[in-house]
């Protein structure tokens, strides 16, 4: 069976350090993967999506960024954090011919 | 730009009670996703509707694509504490390998 994983759960960082977050994915080969950041409890805002390695989609102009450097590996980062990258970061692949999306548990990310 | 809107944002009702929540966008979907969230968690999928019409049902939870594809509806009969948590549409609108989530439905039930 296919599993997802992400890490860390949680992350505390101050203004204008870096980021890295991985998502990693188990059981399936050449997947689409996808990097959602979501606010308060409401909906998913797409950042980055990926069909392939070193394939990457950029949804939002931001100070953020993404590589795949592997098949099953997705990967978020930034150079200098800003207060308005808080947020809770979901990935996601894709299984079906419809786009089902299934998530990882997700990073909850604090910037002070 | 393809948009998904969601209504209500909020419900909040007694364990028991019937409900509706639904989604609608000015375009066509190739197919529609439904999923539930609970805090500090990813969301997960509860159904795929594809044809126009469609009808499905997960236990006490049925789900309607409609006629035209442009909009769908959740509906829960007696509703219960468990039911609680962020109701989330998703669209796929075609050949552009990605989904367009609506931003949520907050539900709450109230035992």
């Amino acid at each position: 069976s296919q599993t997802i994983h992400q890490w860390p759960a949680t992350l505390v960082q101050p203004v204008g350090s870096p980021l890295s977050l991985e998502c990693t994915v188990e059981g399936t080969s050449n997947p689409n993967l996808y990097w959602y950041r979501q606010a308060a409890g409401r909906g998913l805002q797409l950042l980055f999506y990926s069909v392939g390695i070193g394939q990457i989609s950029s949804e939002v102009p931001q100070n953020l960024s993404a590589s795949r450097p592997q098949d099953r590996q997705f990967i978020l980062s930034s150079k200098k954090l800003l207060l308005s990258d808080s947020g809770f970061y979901l990935c996601a692949w894709t299984g079906g011919g419809f786009y089902e999306q299934y998530f990882g548990p997700g990073t909850r990310l604090t910037v002070t | 730009t393809q948009l998904l809107e969601q209504s209500p944002q909020f419900l909040s009702i007694q364990e028991g009670e019937n409900l509706t929540v639904y989604c609608n966008s000015s375009s066509v979907f190739s197919s529609l996703q439904w999923y539930r969230q609970e805090p500090g968690e990813g969301p997960v999928l509860l159904v795929t509707v594809v044809t126009g019409g469609e009808v499905k049902k997960l236990k006490r939870l049925t789900f309607q694509f409609g006629d035209a594809r442009k909009d769908s509806s959740l509906h829960i009969t007696a509703a219960q504490p468990g039911d609680t948590g962020l109701y989330l549409c998703a669209g796929d609108f075609g050949g552009a390998q990605k989904l367009v989530f609506g931003q949520g439905t907050r539900l709450t039930i109230n035992p």
